[in-house]
């Protein structure tokens, strides 16, 4: 029954490699999320989609990219891993746009987490 | 002024406790008002979505907003064991691609 899903539970790696995180969604939805997640600084949004090869800078998108070639996938690359970028990344994923009390837009879907470490 | 505010805690109740968790917000256009619940190593998921202002419940949970006062409640009856979780609370403005603004959490914990 899983709906989202990030590729990778736990990874680690070194300082200055290519770290790609990858998301799938089998639920049609047209909007795709990338947040980080770190004690204290809660949820941060780093990109979003809302259509494919769509992609809109968040609130901390600095080190960070993304690609989203299909409906269902959306990964995130982090070109040149840091140690500050070590923390849980959290794929969520919604329908349609907001507006409306019915906005299926604010209802995200989240996968369960990819917990990265950078040494 | 951070837009949301919520108490990190963690809160800590006995079973059958009546929980009462908390966000004050600082940008009137929030229409849409979300809380979402997340276990220790899982992503969140969607508990309470109200629209406006007023209450709504389901369950043993309900939602307050008084958007006068830049306020949104959660409030749970008869806590359980197994609503211990960390409860974020969620915002939007009615926009056609605005995002979702969280809280930083809430970390309740339930002892039997």
């Amino acid at each position: 029954d899983v709906k989202v899903t990030q590729s990778s539970r736990y990874l680690v790696k070194r300082t200055g490699e290519k770290v790609f995180l990858e998301c799938v969604q089998d639920m049609d939805h047209e909007n795709m999320f990338w947040y980080r997640q770190d004690p204290g600084l809660g949820l941060r949004l780093i990109y979003f989609s809302y259509d494919v090869k769509m992609k809109e800078k968040g609130d901390i998108p600095e080190g960070y990219s993304v690609s989203r070639e299909k409906k269902e996938r959306f990964s995130l690359i982090l070109e040149s891993a840091s140690t500050n970028q070590t923390s849980m990344y959290l794929c969520a994923s919604s329908s349609g746009l907001a507006g409306g009390p019915g906005s299926g837009a604010n209802v995200l879907t989240f996968g369960a987490g990819s917990r990265l470490t950078v040494l | 002024q951070k837009e949301v505010e919520q108490d990190p805690g963690p809160l800590s109740v006995p079973e059958g406790a009546i929980v009462s968790l908390n966000c004050t917000y600082s940008n009137s256009a929030f229409q849409y008002f979300m809380w979402y619940r997340q276990y220790s190593r899982k992503g969140p998921e969607l508990l309470m979505y109200t629209y406006s202002s007023g209450n709504k419940e389901d369950g043993r949970f309900t939602a307050q907003v008084d958007k006068s006062s830049k306020y949104i409640s959660l409030f749970i009856r008869d806590s359980q064991p197994s609503d211990s979780a960390t409860y974020l609370c969620a915002m939007s403005s009615n926009s056609g691609y605005s995002t979702l603004t969280f809280g930083k959490g809430t970390m309740l914990l339930v002892s039997p």
